[in-house]
């Protein structure tokens, strides 16, 4: 158990919905990473937080959103939803806020989102 | 940007075989490096890191050393068991501390 927990495990929606993924850190991580594994694209960073404000944006659609709260959860929000959207959504927290080199870098990571968009 | 390459999969070995899978990566400076592991239906573990040149990540038998020289943290065990089956995936730290993955290698071992 990594200690980070993401619900829903499994969401099934129609196309043009809108959904809300949601992430609980580490206890006493800050920082919060939203990455997407689909087949063909592999695991791709989206976003990242860190308390409470954006630090990194990667490959996230504009349809797309997140927010991380001040208790440290994080959702990740997916509009207008489309076929390709279906993959699994990975939430991973760390106690870094940058590259400023404490400790090694390591991400602890949730058990994912699977999203399937019919 | 950074970028990680891994050797494609699958791969498939029969147990007791030797595993490598073959990682080089392009950053700038010298990153920490990752192994991470996928088992079927989970999220990814961390397998073994390095943070230097030159060091050697080791956990679980599998093994991986940095070579700055080669740019490479190939992934290496001596002797793979069927619970080893499981998708690979190589990363470096990048800037702002998030993870840049290679494209992951499924390994299946055959009893």
């Amino acid at each position: 158990d990594s200690g980070v927990t993401q619900t829903p495990k499994h969401l099934i929606t129609a196309t043009g919905q809108r959904v809300t993924l949601r992430c609980s850190p580490r206890s006493g991580d800050l920082s919060v990473y939203w990455y997407q594994q689909s087949l063909d694209q592999g695991l791709q960073f989206l976003i990242q937080y860190y308390n409470g404000e954006e630090r990194a944006k990667g490959n996230i659609l504009e349809r797309f959103s997140a927010q991380q709260f001040p208790d440290l959860h994080s959702e990740l929000n997916l509009s207008s939803l489309e076929l390709g959207d279906s993959a699994l959504y990975f939430c991973a927290s760390s106690v870094l806020a940058s590259g400023g080199g404490k400790g090694t870098g390591e991400l602890f990571f949730g058990e994912g989102s699977r999203l399937t968009v019919l | 940007g950074d970028s990680v390459t891994q050797m494609e999969g699958p791969v498939t070995l029969s147990e007791e075989a030797f595993l490598t899978i073959n990682c080089t990566y392009t950053a700038t400076g010298y990153p920490s490096l990752f192994w991470y592991v996928q088992y079927p239906g989970e999220g990814l573990q961390l397998l073994l890191k390095a943070t230097k040149a030159d060091d050697k990540g080791s956990n679980k038998g599998f093994e991986a050393t940095y070579r700055k020289e080669t740019t490479s943290f190939h992934l290496e065990k001596g002797s793979v068991q069927v619970s080893d089956s499981a998708v690979y995936f190589c990363a470096l730290r990048s800037q702002g501390g998030k993870l840049i993955f290679g494209q992951g290698t499924e390994l299946s071992v055959k009893p």
